[in-house]
This record gives C-alpha cells, structure tokens and sequence, in this order.
C-alpha cells in the first residue's frame, strides 16, 4: 500500500546548522513528492515538489532529490533560521486514479538563535 | 498565494451544539478534502469530494458529515458537538491531473466543551 515514513522529531538546532529530515516512501506507480510546511497556527504550504525519477526540488535555500532507487526524497538545508521553525511534511501523490496525497506524521523543527 | 479559505479560524462551542465549518476554493479545482490533525500534527483524512454531488469517506472514521453542491464550496458538520471532536480541521483541493500538488486552507481550531 501507499505510505510515507519521516524522521520522527522533534528537531532542534542552532541558527545557521545543517538541517536534514529524513522521507521515505511506498507507493504503487510512479508518484509526484512533496515537501509541505507548516507554520504554528496556519495550513500547510508547499514547500518543494518533484515529479519524477532524479528531479531536484527547491525553495528557500530547501532542496530534495526524487531517489526512486531508494525510494527516498530527504530535505536538506544549508544554514537553518530562526523563521525555519515550524512542522515539515513529506507526501505523496501515486495518481492514475487516486488523487489522495500520502502524508507522513510530519517533524517539527525549532531553530534556537 | 492559495485561493481556498476556511471560516471561522477559531470556534469555542457547547457540547450537543450543531456546527458547519465553511470551506471555500476560487481555483475551480474539482478535488476537495478534509483532514483532522491531532495534537502531535499527524493529518487524518476524514472525507474527500472528486466532484459536485460525490462525497467519499476518508481514511479515519468521523461522526462529521459533509456535502458539495457547488464546485466552490465543501462544508462540513457535525451534527452534535462532542469534546472529543476538539481538534484542528484543514481543508484542502487539488487542481486534478496526477502531479499537481494540494492547496490547503488556514484551517479551523474547534474546540467542544
């Protein structure tokens, strides 16, 4: 069946580390992933997209590579800021006919100045 | 900028109180959803629309209910309010086609008591 399995959290660390959370997913097909962020009290937002096998997707210093032959889509960031803090959300969208995107239990990340 | 809003943001209600949360989306997309997220931010799908007239039950049973008259618009309600319907509600559509991504709402914050 269709899963997505992320590093569970909560991430804490200071302004300017490495940040990288962990995704993996199952899935039948060839699906479209996601990265969605959400900050406190707010819906999620897109953060990143990759629709296919190698493609790279980023956005706002974020990027995540579609690895089909580890069925992996890590996010990484070089230097992490304060304003980063929120909840990260890996998924998947398998397609054809099920238009239901997969969600992982999401991550929350707390960047201390 | 997402086009779908949710209202109210914010609700604090009796319990045995019938409630509607609004859900509404200028994009046209045909593909709505409802998801409830628990206190530790992992989202359960609870109901889902693929058009006007065709309402599917999601993933996590709800004692909610939901209906889509119009393309636009995808309420949900509960019929008599209970202290375990207390959560976090998030609205979201998808524009359709198999790699398109969802746009969420700012979510609802129901509280019973």
């Amino acid at each position: 069946g269709n899963s997505v399995t992320q590093m569970e959290g909560p991430v804490t660390l200071s302004e300017e580390a490495f940040l990288t959370i962990n995704c993996t997913y199952t899935a039948t097909g060839y699906p479209s992933l996601f990265w969605y962020v959400q900050y406190p009290g707010e819906g999620l937002q897109l953060l990143l997209k990759a629709t296919k096998a190698d493609d790279k997707g980023s956005n706002k210093g974020f990027e995540a590579t579609y690895r089909k032959e580890t069925t992996s889509f890590h996010l990484e960031k070089g230097s992490v800021q304060v304003s980063d803090s929120a909840v990260y959300f890996c998924a998947h969208n398998s397609g054809g006919s099920n238009y239901k995107l997969t969600f992982g239990k999401g991550t929350l990340l707390t960047v201390n100045p | 900028e997402a086009d779908i809003y949710q209202t109210p943001r914010y609700l604090v209600i009796g319990t045995g109180k019938k409630i509607t949360l609004e859900c509404s989306q200028t994009m046209g997309h045909d593909k709505m959803y409802w998801y409830q997220q628990d206190p530790g931010m992992e989202l359960h799908l609870i109901h889902y629309s693929y058009g006007v007239n065709s309402t599917e039950k999601g993933d996590l049973s709800s004692e909610s209910t939901v209906s889509r008259i119009r393309t636009e618009h995808f309420p949900l309600t509960l019929e008599s309010a209970r202290p375990s319907h207390t959560s976090q509600y998030l609205c979201a559509s998808i524009a359709g086609g198999s790699y398109t991504e969802a746009f969420f709402g700012q979510g609802t914050r129901l509280t019973v008591v």
